[in-house]
């Protein structure tokens, strides 16, 4: 069975700039969570969808959003980028949700300049 | 304090040796917790998913439980050089009408020969 894939691996953007970045879960996986990690603040949670709903948000700001299919791919975007938003975004799939096991896909490595 | 919480480390063991990692956590309503392990540059990997009190082995690692004293903990037996990374601890934790899973800060473990 196939992982979780995102794209792009890596993205080089400046201040202002917005991104999308996307996510292929696991085929029958439901849900989808998004992950920011950085150096200083660990892995911290963004949103989960879940059957194109989102489930749960983080505490970050509207510059982030989400979606998601009712393929199950799910893509975040996020709007006049700044510098700390550089960081690795992670999406992990799972059956249900969170009290299941996710697995993560390879990362996003996002850069902005 | 901090919802689910782990020594950094670095936790230096010699190879061949029993690794003991461990984690606590705030939410006395948690259900579900798993282990992951991130080598560097790398997205995490999950190693072993646990939800009742007790032991629960896989191959060389066991996760032991004790939701009275909000402790998990993962054991490696005969620790190889290859398993030098980071461990995450995730916790699965209500925020209301959902749950999300939260992470640990990880412990950096290092197998020395």
């Amino acid at each position: 069975k196939a992982g979780v894939t995102q794209t792009p691996r890596y993205l080089i953007k400046t201040r202002g700039q917005q991104v999308t970045l996307s996510c292929s879960p696991i085929s029958g996986h439901r849900s989808v969570s998004w992950y920011q990690q950085t150096p200083g603040q660990g892995l911290q949670f963004l949103f989960e969808y879940f059957s194109e709903t989102q489930r749960n948000k983080g505490n970050f700001p509207g510059r982030f959003s989400g979606r998601q299919f009712s393929n199950s791919r799910s893509e975040m975007n996020v709007s006049t980028l700044e510098l700390g938003d550089s960081a690795l975004y992670l999406c992990a799939s799972s059956l249900w949700g969170s009290y299941n096991e996710q697995f993560f896909g390879p990362g996003t490595r996002l850069t902005v300049l | 304090q901090k919802e689910v919480e782990q020594n950094s480390g670095p936790l230096s063991v010699p190879e061949g040796a029993i690794a003991s990692l461990n984690c606590t956590y705030s939410d006395r309503g948690s259900q579900s917790f798993f282990w992951y392990r991130q080598y560097s540059g790398k997205s995490p990997e999950l190693i072993m998913s646990i939800y009742s009190n007790g032991d629960k082995e896989d191959g060389r690692f066991t996760a032991q439980l004790n939701k009275a004293s909000q402790y998990v903990s993962l054991l490696i037996r005969d620790s190889q050089p290859s398993d030098s990374a980071t461990y995450l601890c995730a916790v699965n934790m209500n925020t209301g009408t959902a749950s999300k899973l939260t992470f640990g800060t990880g412990t950096r473990l290092q197998v020395t020969l």
